[in-house]
């Protein structure tokens, strides 16, 4: 059974640009939700999907969207880059119906 | 929507003792409530939950309490070890497999 992986570890991106993170779940699980960790913070709910659909989203403008494929894989991408964006950006999944959610180990984006 | 408050934000305490970690919630509809451990550069991992049907849980030297009527749980970790020490967070949630509330987390720390 594999784990969460997310790619890539590390990203340094400017205001005003745009980025896309990736997140592969564990192996059977088809709900991934994404998590923005700021430094000495605990994570904070962006969105979930199940189905290739958005099932849920936290309190996260617009320029924050994202995607689920078939093989349950996600993308999250974030628009026009602001210097609050600067993260740790965590993916989790998990089983529709199940509480248990299992942490990717997170891509960190530095905006300059 | 739901706010996770955690206490104390640092602890220090000796190897073989005990320590505490509280936290309290508002959303009287949350029934999920896991703790996750997260170590320095790495990615958060579930290390007990509980639902809340259930008043305690134990495994091992951890052991989680839930008061529901407080609004109030409690992670306990007996016998701490200097491999204890991270930063502990606890969350919440209304469903099974949504959107986690997290507190924003308990830096342990274990001196021998």
């Amino acid at each position: 059974e594999t784990g969460v992986t997310q790619s890539p570890t590390h990203l340094i991106k400017t205001r005003g640009q745009q980025v896309t993170l990736r997140c592969s779940s564990q192996s059977g699980h088809n709900t991934v939700s994404w998590y923005q960790q700021a430094l000495g913070q605990g994570p904070q709910f962006i969105f979930q999907y199940y189905r290739e659909e958005e099932n849920g989203r936290g309190n996260f403008p617009p320029r924050f969207s994202g995607l689920q494929f078939p093989n349950y894989s996600s993308e999250l991408n974030v628009n026009a880059l602001e210097l609050d964006d600067s993260a740790l950006y965590l993916c989790a999944s998990s089983l529709v119906g199940r509480d248990e959610q299992f942490f990717g180990p997170g891509t960190r984006l530095t905006v300059l | 929507g739901e706010n996770v408050e955690q206490h104390p934000s640092t602890l220090s305490v000796q190897e073989g003792d005990s320590a505490v970690i509280k936290c309290t919630y508002s959303d009287s509809a949350s029934n999920y409530f896991p703790w996750y451990k997260q170590e320095l550069g790495k990615r958060p991992q579930l290390i007990i939950d509980i639902r809340s049907n259930v008043g305690e849980k134990k495994d091992q030297r951890i052991a989680v309490t839930l008061n529901k009527t407080a609004k109030h749980f409690s992670l306990h970790i007996t016998e701490t070890q200097p491999e204890d020490s991270a930063v502990y967070f606890c969350a919440a949630s209304p469903n099974s497999g949504y959107a986690l509330n997290f507190g924003k987390g308990t830096s342990l720390l274990v001196t021998p």
